[in-house]
């Protein structure tokens, strides 16, 4: 059974960083690409960053670019999203998401439950 | 950038109607690219179409998605009390782009 469990989230005050990982189960994580979306309070989804199998190709919206970094331990099975000079616009539900072909830029077929962010002085 | 609209914003049906749901396209989209996902409350958005009319597995077979070019649309015939949800369209390919949803909500 695929698994995407998400933790690091929390109250960070603008400016800040915070570290988001996502530990994967039930699938061959080496073989897929992995994804950073986000979900602000009562608003839609946004699609934040992406990183290949292997993690040599990194993606990023242009709202976070240069300030977070996608990287992944495929040792551990591990997705990771570091995230410095925090805005009060980065509050959101971080999703881990895979794809279901494996293939970066495809549709995710499977998502984890997410971890809330909130940036507030 | 290619952007994704969706209308109506909120579709109030009663169970048993059919729902018709839009997604347009700013540019046209050659490869018709498209998802649809299906989000509830509290809950991570769940993938029912690719490639514009492809269902996934599982999903049943009241939900169908059609179009191409610009114009996409997602219908869902006889509507059961658990569909009535926030939907979601996406393109992907070589960016990821979501539209803003449509909220279904009973009537």
């Amino acid at each position: 059974e695929v698994q995407l469990v998400e933790s690091g989230g929390g109250l960070v005050q603008p400016g800040g960083s915070l570290r988001l990982s996502c530990a994967a189960s039930g699938f061959t994580f080496d073989n897929s690409a992995m994804n950073w979306v986000r979900q602000a309070p009562g608003k839609g989804l946004e699609w934040v960053s992406g990183i290949s199998d292997s993690g040599g190709d990194t993606y990023y919206a242009d709202s976070v670019k240069g300030r977070f970094t996608i990287s992944r331990d495929n040792s551990k099975n591990t997705l990771h999203l570091q995230m410095t000079s925090l805005r009060v616009d980065d509050t959101a539900v971080y999703f881990c998401a895979k794809p279901g072909s494996g293939r970066s830029f495809t549709p995710f077929d499977f998502w984890g439950q997410g971890t809330p962010v909130t940036v507030s002085s | 950038e290619i952007v994704l609209t969706q209308s109506p914003g909120t579709l109030s049906l009663s169970p048993g109607e059919r729902a018709t749901l839009s997604c347009r396209a700013s540019q046209s989209m050659r490869n018709n690219y498209l998802a649809w996902y299906q989000q509830k409350p509290g809950q991570p958005p769940r993938l029912l179409i690719y490639s514009a009319s492809s269902r996934v597995t599982g999903i049943p077979d009241r939900f169908s998605g059609s179009g191409s070019g610009t114009d996409f649309t997602l219908t869902i015939s006889r509507l059961e009390p658990g569909d009535f949800a926030v939907y979601y369209c996406q393109l992907y390919g070589s960016s990821f782009s979501f539209g803003q949803g449509t909220k279904l909500e009973i009537k």
